[in-house]
């Protein structure tokens, strides 16, 4: 146990749907991070949130939407995805988040998702 | 872009010491270099984290040469649960960009 909890576990969705992953910390964080991981791939950093305010947006399409509504919770809403969005979706927390912080990320058991 | 390169796989055995070298040719003076384990269908964790000469905790030791140009993740005396992909990362938290990590499997 990391100290990060995700759910689903596994989360397969049509097309059409809308769902959401859901990610708490109870580490007492305030940082906190969605990464994507497909299979043979490298892990792509997603969104990044220090203190509720988000900081880091790579290029991600809007049909995935991140939502932080504290420092202990964090959401990301999923809406008319593709098949090539399946994957693993981590969810991380940090103490801090900034220029020269190298805190130790925490990283939860993540959402195996998968889009038919 | 990935910042490091590591081999893509390893092989060794029970009870030997494994060495992952990691190269970073440009580490920037404000980069940290940081080590992860993941197991399959788990989240990456935490095993190392340092920024020159050596570093030892209770599961591996990281050595970090005088141009910081590369390191070496350390693990002694490797068992079979030690199989998982291991991730060197450098850069500040705020651009921290993951490679493809090494494969290691160590054999009975």
């Amino acid at each position: 146990e990391t100290g990060v909890t995700q759910t689903p576990r596994h989360l397969v969705m049509g097309m059409t749907n809308k769902k959401s992953l859901k990610c708490e910390q109870h580490l007492g964080h305030n940082a906190m991070y969605w990464y994507k991981q497909s299979a043979k791939k490298p892990l792509e950093l997603m969104f990044v949130y220090s203190l509720e305010e988000r900081v880091e947006n790579n290029s991600v399409p809007s049909r995935f939407s991140p939502e932080c509504p504290n420092s202990s919770h964090l959401f990301l809403h999923l809406h008319t995805l593709q098949p090539e969005d399946s994957a693993l979706y981590l969810c991380a927390s940090s103490r801090l988040k900034g220029r020269g912080s190298t805190d130790t990320q925490y990283f939860g058991p993540g959402t195996r998702l998968t889009v038919l | 872009l990935a910042k490091t390169t590591q081999p893509i796989s390893m092989d060794s055995y029970e009870g030997q010491e494994v060495n992952i070298t990691c190269s970073h040719n440009n580490i920037a003076t404000n980069d940290y270099i940081t080590w992860y384990q993941q197991f399959p269908s788990q989240g990456p964790r935490f095993i190392i984290q340092g920024y020159k000469t050596k570093v030892t905790n209770e599961v591996a030791s990281l050595f970090i040469p005088a141009d910081r140009k590369s390191s070496t993740l350390s693990l002694p005396r490797v068992s079979l649960s030690d199989t998982a992909v291991y991730y060197c990362l450098v850069g500040d938290d705020y651009q921290l960009i993951w490679g493809a990590g090494t494969k290691l499997i160590i054999k009975p």
